[in-house]
């Protein structure tokens, strides 16, 4: 176990719910990030946080709504999702002060949009 | 634009034999940091190496190595005496030398499989 735990493991849901992940850490990390992981793709950056505030939105649609109320944990809130939003959503940690300090994942949440 | 190249989507080998995973990189930065991750199948990467781009010299880790080559833009990961728990997907990733939190861009990745 890596100290970050991320609920809930899997998801199911339809274009027009809202649900959000949420994402743990108890590393004493201050900067967290969402990743998603998809088959046809390599791991893409979405957001980043460090000490609480959002220092990167990698272009994402706003169907993503990122919240980070303090360095130990952080959300992704999701409504109108579309089926190619289906994929693993991994969050991450790491000490923010600078980008030598690797990063500590979570186990993910497998989001399947029907 | 920064980028990385994992040429080999997968990789099968029998136990025992050696594997090299490569990795290419791209980017105009003059100072990086490289990290490889291995991803079990239970979802969470796990940290392996980092390395700055100002330090070329190989790394050995019990049956891990690594080979960075600044002027061939590479940073492969030898496994030798490869063991079943060794399955896994294999990640490269970059990011620049910077203050505050990272902005990591990875490979696609390479799965490893290895038969017992």
């Amino acid at each position: 176990e890596t100290g970050v735990t991320q609920t809930p493991r899997h998801l199911v849901m339809g274009m027009t719910n809202k649900k959000s992940l949420k994402c743990e850490q108890h590393l004493g990390h201050n900067a967290m990030y969402w990743y998603k992981q998809s088959a046809k793709k390599p791991l893409e950056l979405m957001f980043v946080y460090n000490f609480k505030e959002q220092t990167e939105n990698n272009s994402v649609p706003s169907r993503f709504s990122p919240e980070c109320p303090n360095s130990s944990h952080l959300f992704l809130h999701l409504h109108t999702l579309q089926p190619e939003d289906s994929a693993l959503y991994l969050c991450a940690s790491s000490q923010g002060q600078a980008s030598s300090y690797e990063q500590y994942f979570g186990p993910g949440t497998r989001l399947t949009v029907t | 634009a920064q980028k990385v190249t994992q040429a080999q989507t997968e990789i099968s080998v029998v136990e025992k034999e050696d594997v090299t995973l490569d990795c290419v990189y791209e980017t105009r930065d003059t100072t990086y940091y490289l990290f490889w991750y291995k991803q079990p199948p239970s979802g969470e990467l796990v940290f392996l190496i980092r390395r700055n781009s100002f330090d070329e010299q190989n790394e050995i880790s019990g049956r891990y190595s690594w080979n960075f080559q600044k002027s061939t833009s590479s940073f492969n990961f030898t496994i030798t005496a490869s063991q079943v728990v060794d399955s896994a997907v294999y990640f490269c990733a970059l990011t620049p030398i910077i203050q505050g939190a990272q902005k990591l861009v990875f490979g696609q990745g390479t799965r490893l499989t290895i038969n017992p």
